[in-house]
């Protein structure tokens, strides 16, 4: 398997657009997170999935936050408008519930480093 | 809420030598806890992983022990060498399929 797969790896955008990340967990997995780090706060999580279903948002900063999962491959973190607070670096992982108990882990994907102008 | 710290942030060594990193927690009724490395500009990888039940959980060079009822875990690195050189992250999983709660990290150079 290729691993979680993020996409774009970069983007500089101005303050206003909208910016659209992508996701691609690992096949097989029914559990997606998006995290978002930045220097000051650390790793965060800001969304999570269950099949296809949002679990708990409550990470998520603001309303001009959304996050979709329209199948089990696909999973979209959008902005709009976008803020120079927004610029981080934003991670999705996936993991899978058939794991042994208590060895859960999740897998990461590259991330993708988001500047906001 | 669980909140996890890590100490010290940074970390500078001479090559060979031992050395020890600290992750904390305030909630001890922990699911697991992981040791994550991540190197600049990319993502994480996971080194290891201790159940709750476990104690410590060995790799190579890598040693990472849980005191659940302390609130600590610590992981040993033997015979440092500057390709150790990264951020090393503890998580928190609080139970199974749950997000992760990270601690902020601690960066570790490894001089030559």
């Amino acid at each position: 398997d290729a691993g979680v797969i993020q996409s774009p790896r970069h983007e500089v955008t101005e303050m206003g657009q909208e910016v659209t990340l992508r996701c691609k967990p690992i096949s097989g997995h029914d559990y997606l997170f998006w995290y978002r780090q930045t220097m000051m706060r650390g790793l965060e999580l800001l969304i999570y999935f269950n099949n296809n279903v949002p679990i708990d948002d409550s990470g998520m900063p603001e309303d001009r936050f959304s996050a979709k999962m329209p199948n089990a491959s696909f999973s979209t973190l959008k902005i709009q408008p976008s803020e120079p607070r927004d610029s981080a670096v934003y991670f999705c992982a996936s993991s899978f519930t058939g794991t042994r108990f208590g060895t859960d882990t999740q897998y990461f994907g590259p991330g993708t480093r988001l500047t906001v102008l | 809420k669980q909140e996890v710290t890590q100490i010290p942030a940074a970390l500078s060594v001479p090559e060979g030598e031992n050395l020890v990193l600290n992750c904390s927690f305030t909630d001890s009724a922990i699911y697991n806890l992981q040791w994550f490395r991540q190197d600049p500009g990319k993502g994480l990888t996971s080194l290891l992983l201790i159940q709750s039940s476990q104690r410590e959980q060995t790799s190579g060079r890598l040693n990472a022990s849980l005191d659940k009822s302390s609130g600590r875990s610590t992981l040993y690195i033997a015979a440092s060498q500057p390709g150790d050189s990264a951020t090393y992250l503890c998580a928190v999983l609080n139970s199974g399929n749950t997000p992760l709660v990270f601690g902020k990290g601690t960066r570790l150079s490894v001089i030559a």
